[in-house]
């Protein structure tokens, strides 16, 4: 079993809608939580660096992180064509090394 | 700003072949990895590295070797390619969370695509 669970999608929006991604894990220790977008022939472009539980906020991009129920989420408002990407989420304990979710591909319809 | 730059970006390569993925950062950045990138499979990580002339294994190490001479580079070398190295190689750089720690986001090249026939 991974340590780290993703839903590949594809998850499909049309333009305006808000998305909803999400990961969930199994290690307690993790504490350290990260979502990374990824175009399409490009490197993942960090977006949210979280550390232990609770909201944060940048923009349209809003990360939960729900330690009790080790839950993460990611929620994109007014998504626009060009949020169109694979949503990398990855996290880590003080010492260990980061463990990625499978990735979800998101599309925005105009 | 070149942050993380990976070279080639493209290479196909024969069984039994070897070569070099080149990776550099100009972050001064303490901590690099290599990483591949497989359908469904996401980012595992293949070897690390916490400062200059120390290095160690990540989750899939087998068939791969680093070095890291310098704090910018990160070569990440094929000793005899096999068609299960077909994949997607990321090089990642970040400072270190202090004593070795990996705990500090990570900024990414843009990748290898390498095909073994």
């Amino acid at each position: 079993q991974k340590e780290v669970e993703q839903d590949p999608g594809p998850l499909s929006v049309p333009e305006g809608a808000i998305v909803s991604l999400n990961c969930t894990y199994s290690n307690s220790a993790f504490q350290y939580f990260m979502w990374y977008r990824q175009y399409s022939r490009k490197g993942p472009e960090l977006l949210m660096y979280t550390y232990s539980s609770g909201n944060k906020e940048d923009g349209r991009f809003t990360a939960q992180v729900d330690k009790s129920s080790k839950y993460i989420s990611l929620f994109i408002r007014d998504s626009q064509p060009s949020d169109s990407a694979t949503y990398l989420c990855a996290m880590t304990d003080s010492w260990g090394k980061l463990q990625f979710g499978a990735g979800t591909q998101v599309v925005v319809t105009p | 700003n070149a942050g993380v730059t990976q070279t080639p970006k493209f290479q196909v390569l024969k069984t039994g072949q070897s070569m070099t993925l080149q990776c550099a950062q100009d972050m001064n950045h303490e901590y690099m990895s290599w990483y591949r990138q497989d359908p469904g499979m996401g980012l595992r990580l293949i070897h690390y590295s916490v400062g200059a002339g120390i290095t160690d294994q990540g989750e899939v190490p087998n068939g791969y070797n680093v070095s890291r001479s310098t704090t910018e580079d990160f070569p990440l070398r094929l000793l005899s390619a096999a068609p299960s190295q077909t994949s997607v190689y990321f090089c990642a750089s970040s400072y270190s969370g202090g004593q070795g720690r990996s705990n500090q986001p990570q900024h990414f090249g843009d990748g290898t695509r390498l095909s073994i026939l």
